[in-house]
């Protein structure tokens, strides 16, 4: 089934420490995104790729890092994970010419 | 940058009678505007969009209007149905193509009393 993959799913991760969300997609879509989900403040966004081999910064992209080595992967970099983190992040992607974005499942990241 | 407001963030309505909405925009280049549902424990899904040059659109039970000069734009569902239950999003962008970046609100969870 075409979409989105994400990974892992759910995650308690020690502060200090680094981690890296996975996202893979089978859509050959060109543009990725990544979203942090958090009660009352909706969806926003941290980091998105236009096409393979280049990103750029969303509304809150301190502490995070991306690279978009090819078209179907776009991994999210927690340096140095802090309590703030503790979020739901969402992966998504479009193309030209279709509706809206398709979303991944999400990950739940908890940092301690 | 673009603002996006969403109203209520939380309602509730009787089965079988409508819900709406609301969203203000604050970007007048906007010209996409998604909704998003999202169930519990997934990720957010397109449940219907408009774009500028039309001023309402309509998919079986849900409807969306758009008033460009006042800047909002509204979700109505009529008939509601236990399955409606889920948090909904509204967005807004400069494009409907891949990298237009969306902006999206806070959130309306929508809850359907039997």
């Amino acid at each position: 089934i075409a979409g989105i993959t994400q990974a892992p799913t759910s995650q308690i991760l020690a502060a200090g420490r680094r981690m890296t969300l996975r996202c893979t997609q089978d859509m050959r879509h060109n543009a990725m995104y990544w979203y942090r989900q958090d009660l009352g403040l909706g969806l926003r966004l941290i980091h998105y790729s236009n096409t393979a081999g280049t990103t750029g910064k969303g509304e809150v992209p301190d502490g995070y890092s991306v690279s978009r080595a090819n078209t179907d992967d776009f991994p999210l970099t927690l340096a140095s994970a802090v309590p703030s983190q503790t979020s739901v992040y969402f992966c998504a992607s479009s193309d030209p010419g279709e509706d809206g974005y398709t979303f991944g499942s999400g990950t739940r990241l908890t940092v301690v | 940058g673009e603002n996006v407001e969403q109203h209520p963030s939380t309602l509730s309505v009787q089965e079988g009678d409508s819900a709406v909405i609301k969203c203000t925009y604050s970007d007048s280049a906007s010209n996409y505007f998604p909704w998003y549902k999202q169930e519990l424990g997934k990720g957010p899904q397109l449940i219907i969009d408009i774009r500028s040059n039309v001023g309402e659109k309509k998919d079986q039970r849900i409807a969306v209007t758009l008033n460009k000069t006042a800047k909002h734009f509204s979700l109505h569902i009529t008939e509601t149905q236990p399955e409606d239950s889920a948090v909904y999003f509204c967005a807004a962008s400069r494009g409907y193509s891949s990298a237009s970046k969306i902006i999206f609100g806070s959130g309306t969870r929508l809850s359907i009393r039997p």
